[in-house]
């Protein structure tokens, strides 16, 4: 079954740049969604199709795909970017939909 | 507005069964893939199955396979998950989520999500 990776863990200090990586087996050839979720709250879709964002979402939040390896990159990032953050794909040789183990984003 | 409220959570003991809700609010809910995703506690996301807008597909995870039935009532405007066997690694706060786009199968993002309902699965 495709797998993705995210590391645990990546801290930033406010107003620098935060990068979250997803890996999996040639990713680049499939589209990546990114969903932010704060404590006690349900998920919350900040990319989608690798690098578009839904109204509302700041355009600070950005994504890019490819190769063996999706980004989420969050600019000038602010205390209230704080949360876990879960990359996702639909894995078409199984017909199931794949999340990454997610990161825990901590503004320093 | 447009709105996803899950309901069925509760205590269960293990080898019982129990049935979730999904009521859609807000939108043709006749037109969009559903699925349920759940989070064990403390832990991360996981898909559980999807439906196409249509019916005419399920899916399920490989964990779940076998002892799960996702169904919807496109006249009621409500998804379902039929839980049987339910095992203690099935506890999870399980939510319902939308596909971004009407008429989408497959690969399509999740934008709309409900607040969850925990099941518990406990003797």
């Amino acid at each position: 079954s495709y797998v993705l990776t995210q590391p645990p863990s990546v801290s930033v200090a406010p107003g620098k740049t935060a990068r979250i990586t997803c890996g999996g087996n040639n990713i680049g050839s499939k589209s990546v969604h990114w969903y932010q979720q704060k404590p006690g709250q349900a998920p919350v879709l900040v990319i989608y199709y690798d690098s578009d964002r839904p109204s509302g979402i700041p355009e600070r939040f950005s994504g890019s795909n490819s190769g063996n390896t999706a980004t989420l990159t969050i600019s000038r990032v602010e205390a209230g970017d704080e949360a876990d953050y879960y990359c996702q794909v639909w894995d078409s040789s199984s017909a199931h939909v794949v999340f990454g183990g997610g990161t825990k984003l901590t503004v320093l | 507005q447009v709105q996803l409220v899950e309901s069925g959570g509760g205590v269960v003991q293990p080898g019982r069964s129990l049935r979730l809700s999904c009521a859609a609010s807000g939108f043709t809910f006749s037109s969009y893939g559903m699925h349920w995703v759940r989070q064990a506690p403390g832990k991360g996301l996981e898909w559980v199955a999807v439906i196409w807008y249509d019916g005419s597909n399920k899916y399920y995870a490989d964990s779940v396979k076998g002892r799960f039935t996702i169904s919807r009532d496109n006249s009621k405007n409500t998804l379902y998950l039929q839980m049987n066997s339910l095992r203690a690694e099935d506890t999870a706060v399980y939510y319902c989520a939308r596909d971004r786009t009407a008429m989408v199968v497959s690969d399509d993002a999740f934008d709309i999500w409900g607040q969850g309902t925990m099941v518990t699965v406990s003797s």
